[in-house]
């Protein structure tokens, strides 16, 4: 079946350091790819998407390239900002229903 | 536009007792997702409701179940829960189903501890 694979964590940046967060995937179809944020206390909430190849998502300073060659949808951000400190979610959507990948804890530290 | 609510935010069971937790959709959305979040499984999609339907169901055993009211909101059940189902239940709405071109909009879940 589909499968998400993120980068291990927790990963420990100081303030406007640049971040990558690996997320790679396995799907028989077309599928479109998600990255969720979830802040202490609180459900997910959709940081970007991309629904064909070579799509890129943005939103915040957050950017994801989808790589179909690679089936992968790293995350990146130029500047990190404390607030930035999360947990972040790699996702797939079949149509049916999003697979998630295990997710990678962010701490940024001032 | 008030978010995904979700009652109660926290829940404290028995094993062989049952549960029952609600979700109530962001205004206007007709398709309620659930998900249980585990520390070792992750996010595991439960199931999906669209127009008082399921639509689409995970891999979880029959004791999970769930329901879709006319003003879509929506409800699900455990029965003789297990230590193992101590979770974070999130509910996710969105306009219309399938989670792909209509995001899924998350609420802060109902945490449920089985002793």
């Amino acid at each position: 079946g589909d499968s998400v694979t993120q980068m291990e964590g927790p990963v420990t940046l100081s303030e406007e350091a640049f971040l990558t967060i690996n997320c790679t995937y396995t799907a028989t179809g077309y599928p479109s790819l998600f990255w969720y944020v979830q802040y202490p206390g609180e459900g997910l909430q959709l940081l970007l998407k991309a629904t064909k190849a070579d799509d890129k998502g943005s939103n915040k300073g957050f950017e994801a390239t989808y790589r179909k060659e690679t089936t992968s949808f790293h995350l990146e951000k130029g500047s990190v900002q404390v607030s930035d400190s999360a947990v972040y979610f790699c996702a797939l959507s079949d149509r049916r229903a999003l697979t998630f990948g295990s997710g990678t804890r962010l701490q940024v530290q001032p | 536009k008030a978010g995904v609510t979700q009652t109660p935010r926290y829940l404290i069971k028995t094993r062989g007792q049952q549960v029952t937790l609600s979700c109530s959709p962001i205004s206007g959305h007709r398709s309620v997702s659930w998900y249980q979040q585990t520390p070792g499984q992750g996010l595991q999609f439960l199931f999906e409701y669209f127009s008082e339907t399921q639509r689409n169901k995970g891999n979880f055993p029959g004791r999970f179940s769930g329901r879709q009211f006319s003003n879509s909101r929506s409800e699900m059940n455990v029965s003789t829960l297990e230590l193992g189902d101590s979770a974070l239940y999130l509910c996710a709405s969105s306009l219309n189903p399938g989670g792909d071109n209509s995001p899924l909009h998350f609420g802060n879940g109902t945490r449920l501890t089985v002793t």
